[in-house]
């Protein structure tokens, strides 16, 4: 009956670095959200996966963010060549079917780009 | 463009001292307005989701309320462990999938 998890819990990168953050959802749950939560800002959407659809890529703020979604379970955020202002808070949020349900998120993932 | 505003930014209540925040938001066609909860280093913690209008959902101290324009969510007679940062979020019929984001209150409760 677990909630949902992310790993790792804190990553420290240098700049110019990929780096890889998972995220695993509530066990069923069809629709996974990608969020970026910096100091003093709102929650920021950043992508959504719904079942075997398509995904809706539209909040990832450049190419070198991506995502994927493996057998409509677990989620991988890569961020390419880290830049210092990639530093914030990356949450993931799992909803039981599509997208106007509650959010269940998971604890984050603290990302520190030195 | 679709926009959240939450406020005051920060809030100190004596324990037992009710009191309001305030979510305003503009979009397009309401489909949703949902309330989070947020304790320091944790995800957010669903609270309500509202939908229309005149609409009122309550849990323990909390009750939050919706119009066409904002939302309110009223505190009676807080406890310390309520404090936290309360988020409010909007989901617009013409952004499908998105959710809007405001950047919270930062509530206290003190003893």
């Amino acid at each position: 009956g677990a909630g949902v998890s992310q790993s790792p819990s804190n990553k420290v990168t240098e700049k110019g670095k990929d780096v890889e953050l998972r995220c695993d959802p509530i066990s069923g749950h069809t629709a996974l959200y990608w969020y970026r939560q910096s100091l003093g800002q709102g929650l920021e959407f950043l992508i959504y996966f719904q079942g075997n659809s398509a995904p809706d890529k539209s909040g990832l703020p450049s190419d070198r963010f991506s995502a994927e979604r493996t057998g409509g379970s677990v989620s991988t955020l890569t961020i390419q060549r880290t830049q210092q202002e990639d530093s914030a808070v990356y949450l993931c949020a799992s909803t039981r079917s599509g997208a106007d349900n509650e959010q269940f998120f998971g604890p984050g993932t603290r990302l520190t780009v030195l | 463009e679709d926009q959240v505003t939450q406020s005051p930014e920060a809030l100190r209540l004596q324990e037992g001292e009710s009191s309001s925040l305030n979510c305003s938001y503009t979009v397009s066609g309401l489909r949703g307005l949902f309330w989070y909860r947020q304790d320091p280093g944790k995800g957010p913690e669903f609270l309500f989701t509202l939908y229309s209008a005149g609409e009122e959902k309550e849990k323990e101290r909390l009750k939050a309320t919706l119009t066409k324009k904002e939302s309110f969510l009223h505190i009676t007679a807080p406890k310390p462990e309520d404090s936290a940062t309360y988020l409010c979020a909007v989901q617009a019929a013409n952004t499908g999938n998105q959710f809007y984001f405001g950047t919270g209150t930062s509530l206290t409760v003190i003893p």
